[in-house]
This record gives structure tokens, C-alpha cells and sequence, in this order.
């Protein structure tokens, strides 16, 4: 079974702060996807990384993938109330448009 | 460029009815997964399809079935409906035969209550 365990699951942080959420598996990804979904809402893609140990830069956000293609963390820098929400990573394996998911972390913060 | 398009976004259903979900894909996608989203389970992956060929199934009953037409518009179905089946129902779409770096984009889903 193909897991991705992503932590950590709550977190909850005052305006202004750093914070990184990490994922991890034992398992190798072709490439890996971060998502943010709002509540009654799908998941809205935040970027695709395909290269191990690539990094990639979103305004206030830094997404890396390891070196071997098993894990990535996401660190957003000086958190903004509007980045409250449910942040995803879902890993592809091989040839194929399934997606695993981790179980997300729920992201708040206070103003 | 129109998103992925689901329909209906909510429904209400009894238990042992069926239901049926819509997905319209990005123009030019040819590639089509359905997830499932609960609470205590997350995103769950139920199938994939591309060129109206069943490409994956995730670990889901015979209940769950789908399907693609020529125009890459899918549907799913589940039959025999229980309590349990109540969920976010997320279609999903990619612009080619899936491979390395193939970015998948979501719908806004359809909420499945089963009462």
C-alpha cells in the first residue's frame, strides 16, 4: 500500500509567522503535487514538482522535493490570514493520473 | 479557459437508491479521475479514465462504476447507496495519456448525502 503521511495534521499560527509542512513516504513519486482546498470547495493545484531536490518558489511559498523522490515539504514565510485552509500533497505514481494523498494539514491564521 | 466542470453539486439521497455524477473535463483533456473525500479518509482514489478505456481502480466495491465518452466527458455511478457513501465527489482532469509531471486538475465536486 502506498502511503504518504503528511504533518503536521492542525496548525494553527499567529499572522506573520513561518511554518513548513512536511511529507513523506516510503515510496518514490514521479512527481508530486501541493494543493490548497477551501471549504465546499475542489482542490485548487499550487504547484507540480517533478526533479529530485527541485525547489520551487510561489510568492511566500517554497515547495522542495527530495533528492530521492519521496518526499517534499512546503514553507510558507510570513503566514497572511488569507492563507488559512487545507493544504494537500498528493504524490503520482509511474505512468498513471491516480494520485495519493496525504491527509492534508488544515492551516490557521489568526489575524 | 473553462475548469472542470461537475453537476449536480449537491444531491440527497436515500440509502439503496443510486446516483449518478457528471464530469466535463478541461477542453483538450483526455484523461479523467474520480476521488472520493470524507472526513476520517481523506481523498481516496476510485478510477481513471482515459479514452473512454478504464485505466486504474482504486480499492472501492463493485458499486462504484464509471465511465467516458468520445467527447471525454465522464460519469460515475453508485448503486445500492448506504449511509457511508455520503461525500465530496471529485472529478478530475489531465491533458494527456498521463505521465511523469502530468499536472491534474480538480472540479469544485459534488456533495453526495445519502440519508
Amino acid at each position: 500500500t502506498q502511503l504518504l503521511e503528511q504533518s503536521p495534521q492542525f496548525l494553527s499560527i499567529q499572522e506573520g509567522e513561518n511554518l513548513t509542512v512536511y511529507c513523506n513516504s516510503s515510496s518514490v513519486f514521479s512527481s508530486l503535487q501541493w494543493y490548497r482546498q477551501e471549504p465546499g470547495e475542489g482542490p485548487v493545484l499550487l504547484v507540480t514538482v517533478v526533479t529530485g531536490g527541485e525547489v520551487k518558489k510561489l510568492k511566500r511559498l517554497t515547495f522542495q522535493f527530495g533528492d530521492a523522490r519521496k518526499d517534499s515539504s512546503l514553507h510558507i514565510t510570513a503566514a497572511q490570514p488569507g492563507d488559512t485552509g487545507l493544504y494537500l500533497c498528493a504524490g503520482a505514481m509511474g505512468n498513471t493520473g491516480k494520485l495519493i494523498f496525504g491527509q492534508g494539514t488544515t492551516l490557521q491564521v489568526k489575524p | 479557459k473553462a475548469g472542470v466542470t461537475q453537476t449536480p453539486r449537491y444531491l440527497i439521497k436515500t440509502r439503496g437508491q443510486q446516483v449518478t455524477l457528471s464530469c466535463s473535463p478541461i477542453s483538450g483533456h483526455r484523461s479523467v479521475s474520480w476521488y472520493q473525500q470524507t472526513p476520517g479518509q481523506g481523498l481516496q482514489f476510485l478510477f481513471e479514465y482515459f479514452s473512454e478505456t478504464q485505466r486504474n481502480k482504486g480499492n472501492f466495491p463493485g458499486r462504484f462504476s464509471g465511465r467516458q465518452f468520445s467527447n471525454s466527458r465522464s460519469e460515475m455511478n453508485v448503486s445500492t447507496l448506504e449511509l457511508g457513501d455520503s461525500a465530496l465527489y471529485l472529478c478530475a482532469s489531465s491533458l494527456a495519456e498521463p505521465s511523469s509531471g502530468n499536472t491534474i486538475y480538480f472540479g469544485e465536486g459534488s456533495w453526495l448525502t445519502v440519508v
